[in-house]
């Protein structure tokens, strides 16, 4: 299996447009999270999905964020509009059930806001 | 609530050295922890994992012993390499849970 797959790998744009990051989860997996990673909070929980269906989106900061998952392999998060705080790496992780203990990280989206 | 608490880096060791990063944890009953890494440039890979108290994981000459009397899942190294420079993330997964709580890792850097 290729593992989880996102992109792009890297994104730079400028305050105020809108950006959407994708991500392909290893297949056969129900359950899938989006992260992200910055210097000053280390790594936080956004959003998770157990069979396509949203179950804890708390982490999400504010409403100009949004997750979908139309299907088993493919899912989006949406931030419109974007702001240079929302500078991070955002990782895309799937796991095989929904208690499943093991997780897999896809590679990561580096995103700079100008 | 659950928590875990991640000894502060960075850490920077000689090649042969050996490694113990500290790591506590606060959750009710038994849950999973875990130990990740990250590589530069890379997403987080699982290194170990240990599901109940008393076990140890182990992968890659790293080891890690569920203590439940003291709540912690030290990582340890008995002689670390150049390529074991990463950052090391601790993580509790509670029970009944399915998303994970990461400490705010630690970051190892290994000289030759």
């Amino acid at each position: 299996d290729a593992g989880v797959i996102q992109s792009p790998r890297h994104e730079v744009t400028e305050m105020g447009q809108e950006v959407t990051l994708r991500c392909k989860p290893i297949s056969g997996h129900n359950s899938l999270f989006w992260y992200r990673q910055t210097m000053m909070r280390g790594l936080e929980l956004l959003i998770y999905f157990n069979n396509n269906v949203p179950i804890d989106d708390s982490g999400m900061p504010e409403d100009r964020f949004s997750a979908k998952m139309p299907n088993a392999s493919f899912s989006t998060l949406k931030i419109q509009p974007s702001e240079p705080r929302d500078s991070a790496v955002y990782f895309c992780a799937s796991s095989l059930r929904v208690m499943t203990d093991t997780q897999y990280f896809g590679p990561g989206t580096r995103l700079t806001v100008l | 609530g659950d928590s875990v608490t991640q000894m502060e880096g960075p850490v920077t060791l000689s090649e042969e050295a050996c490694l113990t990063i500290n790591c506590t944890y606060t959750a009710t009953g038994y849950p999973s922890l875990f130990w990740y890494v990250q590589y530069p440039g890379e997403g987080l890979q699982l290194l170990l994992k240990a599901t109940k108290a008393d076990d140890k994981g182990s992968n890659k000459g790293f080891e890690a012993t569920y203590r439940k009397e003291t709540t912690s899942f030290h990582l340890e190294k008995g002689s670390v390499q150049v390529s074991d420079s990463a950052v090391y993330f601790c993580a509790l997964l509670p029970i009944g849970a399915n998303n994970l709580f990461f400490g705010t890792g630690t970051r190892l850097t290994v000289i030759p």
